[in-house]
């Protein structure tokens, strides 16, 4: 079955701390994306990657860290130093052809206390 | 910078009014526009996509959004609404060449609600 699987699907961490969200994909796409999405301001682009090995910073990357080690795998770190971690992150990935659409995984809910 | 704007936050309608969601994006280079839709407890699924070609597009469940160059809009609208149309609707812009192309942008979300 084709798709993108994050996990875990919630994930609480001490103020602090720093902590990886997994993505993986199996549908052979060289870009994937991490997004952040918080109530009323969308989605917004924290790091992407175009090809393995490859990645560029989006508009909120402060705090935040990725690889491409592999096609098919884009963890995304968040660390110490992002001021106010808690919130939903969606990762996506797609073709790499701009009119391609991307597709999304389930996300995950990241509550530091 | 490339950036999208939607104008609507939250859309209350009732089933079989006409729905007409705003978005405005701001690049001057060539776009690929997308228009995305998150009902409540799924992924974000696409909608529907313009790239090139006929600049009214149609997309899935009765969807169509118009591409206008000349004002960077790419509405969404929907001549009769239902119920099962509750959801978040997000539009996106992805720029074609240069250092940013797959930057793949979002707007914040419009939030519709459709009242039986």
């Amino acid at each position: 079955d084709g798709g993108i699987t994050q996990s875990p699907k919630y994930l609480f961490r001490k103020e602090g701390q720093n902590v990886t969200l997994s993505c993986e994909q199996n549908l052979n796409h060289d870009a994937m994306y991490w997004y952040r999405q918080d109530p009323g301001q969308g989605l917004r682009l924290i790091y992407y990657s175009q090809i393995v090995n490859d990645f560029q910073k989006g508009d909120i990357a402060e705090g935040y860290s990725v690889s491409r080690e592999k096609k098919e795998s884009f963890p995304l770190t968040v660390t110490s130093a992002q001021k106010n971690p808690t919130a939903f992150y969606l990762c996506a990935s797609s073709s790499g052809l701009v009119e391609t659409e991307a597709f999304f995984g389930q996300g995950t809910r990241l509550t530091v206390v | 910078a490339q950036s999208v704007s939607q104008h609507n936050h939250h859309v209350i309608l009732s089933e079989a009014a006409s729905l007409e969601l705003g978005c405005n994006y701001s690049y001057g280079g060539t776009v690929n526009l997308f228009w995305y839709v998150q009902y409540p407890g799924q992924h974000l699924q696409l909608l529907l996509k313009y790239f090139s070609g006929d600049p009214l597009v149609k997309g899935i469940k009765g969807f169509e959004a118009e591409f206008i160059k000349s004002k960077f809009s790419f509405n969404l609208r929907k001549p009769s609404v239902q119920w099962s149309d509750t959801a978040e609707y997000f539009c996106a812009v992805n720029a074609a060449y240069g250092g940013a192309t797959n930057k793949l942008i979002f707007g914040t979300g419009t939030l519709l609600a459709v009242q039986p």
